[in-house]
């Protein structure tokens, strides 16, 4: 079974930082795309960043460009969201999510972690 | 940015009738290598993260009942639930995933 476990939300002021992880079991993490799309309470989905299979490749959105950084340990079948200069635009829940077949279709989600940007 | 329009923005359907949802993009994502189009439906309930219900407009994910369908092509997409059930309380969202960066309706609640 695909599990993708969140971590490492919490408040945080208005220019400070977090590091997200995700952990994935139950399917070979190295061959997959993985991408974080959040959402904030009440809204659509929003997709924040991209990482290739072997980390080679990130694409991020243009809300996030310079500030997010997407980066993944496949030894230890982790990716991360290093989010610096955070505003409170980016309050929302983050999802780590797997791309099937390298189409930018999101196969399968974690539970999230909440980000809450606020002074 | 291709923008996804869905309507309406929330309906009331009776147990066992059918739930009609639109998703309009603001340009074609019909991809012509492929021969289809890149829209994807989502389905979220309530503290829970959105799960993969169809992809290529029409292709249920394994495991998906076949109340659910999906049809359109281009830029008009259509996602029916037919004989409604109780557990198809949610929102329902589509996404493009022709072009960077890849965008999501605004949702469509589903209720009884």
């Amino acid at each position: 079974e695909v599990q993708l476990v969140e971590s490492g939300g919490g408040s945080v002021q208005p220019g400070g930082s977090l590091r997200l992880s995700c952990t994935a079991s139950g399917f070979t993490f190295s061959s997959y795309w993985m991408h974080w799309v959040r959402q904030a309470p009440g809204r659509g989905p929003v997709w924040v960043s991209r990482i290739r299979s072997d980390g080679t490749t990130t694409t991020y959105a243009d809300s996030v460009k310079g500030r997010f950084t997407i980066s993944r340990d496949n030894a230890k079948s982790t990716l991360y969201l290093q989010m610096n200069s955070l505003r409170a635009e980016d309050t929302a829940f983050y999802y780590c999510t797997r791309d099937w077949d390298s189409t930018n279709v999101f196969d399968n989600w974690g539970q999230g972690t909440l980000v809450t940007v606020s002074s | 940015d291709i923008v996804m329009t869905q309507s309406p923005d929330s309906l009331t359907v009776s147990l066992g009738e059918r739930a009609t949802i639109n998703c309009k993009s603001s340009q074609s994502v019909f991809y012509d290598f492929r021969k289809k189009s890149n829209l994807a439906w989502y389905q979220q309930k309530p503290g829970q993260p959105p799960k993969l219900l169809i992809y290529w407009a029409s292709t249920r994910e394994s495991g998906v009942p076949d109340r659910f369908s999906g049809s359109g092509s281009g830029t008009d997409f259509t996602l029916t639930i037919n004989s409604l059930q109780a557990e198809d309380v949610a929102i329902y969202y589509c996404q493009q995933y022709y072009d960077i960066p890849w965008t999501f309706g605004q949702g469509t609640k589903v209720e009884i």
